[in-house]
């Protein structure tokens, strides 16, 4: 089945500094790549998506590339802020059994320290 | 206000005694699921709901059942809890699950942090 490895599980950068956090997949139909973020005590947020057709997607701060050929998929924060402190997870979408499912990372521990 | 909602957000609870954990969604949606979330294993897969009575099992579906009676609700129940089931339980929707589906956005609830003696 599909795995989703995520790298590093803990990150702690300089307000200001960038971040990266990298994740890799397994299967090769996969085509959907969504990253959410999760502050303490709630349920995880979408922040960014990217979909198998688009190499790179940046919305302000944030920015997700894509490589299909090498299975890999980043996430960069750049101008890191406090607020951005939390769990961020990858997933990779799988279709299993006649639905679409999704398949996560075990996730990044950001701090930023100020 | 488009929201999943998760009730209870705690609960304490022994070996044995049956509960059921309740999520309801007012977008509309489809496609629901539920998670658990353990450190260091991130979010996995319980079960999950293509739409009304139509269920099927995720990556950890032993121990857990769903039913699907109504599109908005879809509530997690723990015949026989067992201490191994303590964990942080996450519901979430989506539009539409299928593989045709081009918006595949999941929305998640609140959480509800489950512990058994």
């Amino acid at each position: 089945g599909e795995n989703v490895e995520q790298h590093p599980s803990t990150l702690s950068v300089q307000e200001g500094d960038s971040a990266v956090i990298k994740c890799t997949y397994s299967d090769s139909a996969s085509n959907y790549f969504p990253w959410y973020k999760q502050e303490l005590g709630k349920g995880p947020q979408l922040i960014i998506d990217i979909r198998s057709n688009v190499g790179e997607k940046k919305d302000q701060r944030i920015a997700v590339t894509l490589n299909k050929t090498a299975k890999h998929f980043s996430l960069h924060i750049t101008e890191t802020q406090p607020e951005d402190s939390a769990v961020y997870f990858c997933a990779a979408s799988i279709v299993q059994g006649g639905s679409e499912k999704l398949v996560f990372g075990k996730g990044t521990k950001l701090t930023v320290n100020p | 206000e488009a929201q999943v909602t998760q009730n209870p957000r705690y609960l304490i609870t022994v070996t044995g005694k049956k509960l059921t954990v309740t999520c309801s969604q007012n977008m509309n949606h489809e496609y629901m699921s539920w998670y658990r979330q353990d450190p260091g294993l991130g979010l996995r897969q319980i079960y999950y709901s293509m739409n009304v009575e139509v269920t099927d099992k995720g990556d950890v579906p032993e121990g857990y059942k769903v039913s699907r009676k109504e599109k908005r609700n879809f509530p997690l129940i723990l015949e026989s809890p067992s201490p191994n089931q303590t964990s942080l339980y996450f519901c979430a929707s989506s539009l539409r699950g299928g593989p045709e589906s081009s918006y595949n956005e999941q929305f998640f609830g609140p959480g509800t942090r489950l512990t058994v003696l």
